[in-house]
């Protein structure tokens, strides 16, 4: 299986801030990789898909670059409904294994 | 637009075999893969497998031998069945759509709670 490795675990951060999110691959997934945000009680919910592209409805202040081993989520300035918990998940081989999860916290 | 519902039993004793359904409406069946993810109380997501219209099938292997999934295209449902299980299977189950194209998850259930427990 490939493992998927987040980081920050968690993460305190302002209103207005910008934050940057990391996830690791342990071996080359190309670009197969996907961003999922995640609220209390709510079923995940798909930001980026293949490392960059933004699902539809999804806010611009979100991107996502990197391709092999590493990528990147980016929020440029958290708002309120941003505080939540962010999941990457790699597509490239089954299983689709998911990241540990980034908890973002307000400050 | 598309929704998906998941449904079965709460409730499971251990050793036996957890069932669930999901019910996909608003859109095709056809030309996706249907997926199963479960997360346990505060943790992580756990992607369970998928499966296409046509019954093709992948599993995780660290649960395949206890893993069944199979589709009803007439019923616009998918199910899944998983065996012998034990206290550890407790979590919230999500049924997903795939995307095919790009593989990523775009539409989700609400979730369902399953508690094995006597």
């Amino acid at each position: 299986d490939i493992q998927m490795t987040q980081s920050p675990s968690s993460l305190s951060a302002s209103v207005g801030d910008r934050v940057t999110i990391t996830c690791r691959a342990s071996l080359s997934i190309d670009r197969h990789l996907n961003w999922y945000q995640q609220k209390p009680g709510k079923a995940p919910k798909v930001l980026i898909y293949a490392a960059s592209s933004l699902q539809s409805g999804v806010p611009s202040r979100f991107s996502g670059s990197g391709s092999g081993t590493d990528f990147t989520l980016t929020i440029s300035s958290l708002q309120p409904e941003d505080f939540a918990t962010y999941y990457c998940q790699q597509s490239y081989n089954t299983p689709h294994t998911f990241g540990q999860g980034t908890k973002l916290e307000i400050k | 637009q598309v929704q998906l519902q998941e449904s079965g039993p709460g409730l499971v004793k251990p050793s036996e075999t957890l069932s669930l359904t999901c019910t996909v409406s608003g859109g095709s069946i056809s030309s996706y893969y249907w997926n199963w993810i479960r997360q346990p109380a505060g943790k992580g997501l756990e992607w369970i497998g998928r499966i296409d219209t046509s019954g093709s099938t992948d599993y995780n292997p660290s649960l395949k031998s206890r893993v069944t999934m199979s589709v009803d295209t007439s019923r616009y449902q998918f199910s899944l069945r998983l065996s012998s299980v034990t206290a550890a299977d407790t979590a919230v189950y999500y049924c997903a759509r795939d995307r095919g194209s790009g593989n990523y998850l775009d539409y989700w259930g609400q979730g369902t709670l399953v508690t094995v427990s006597s």
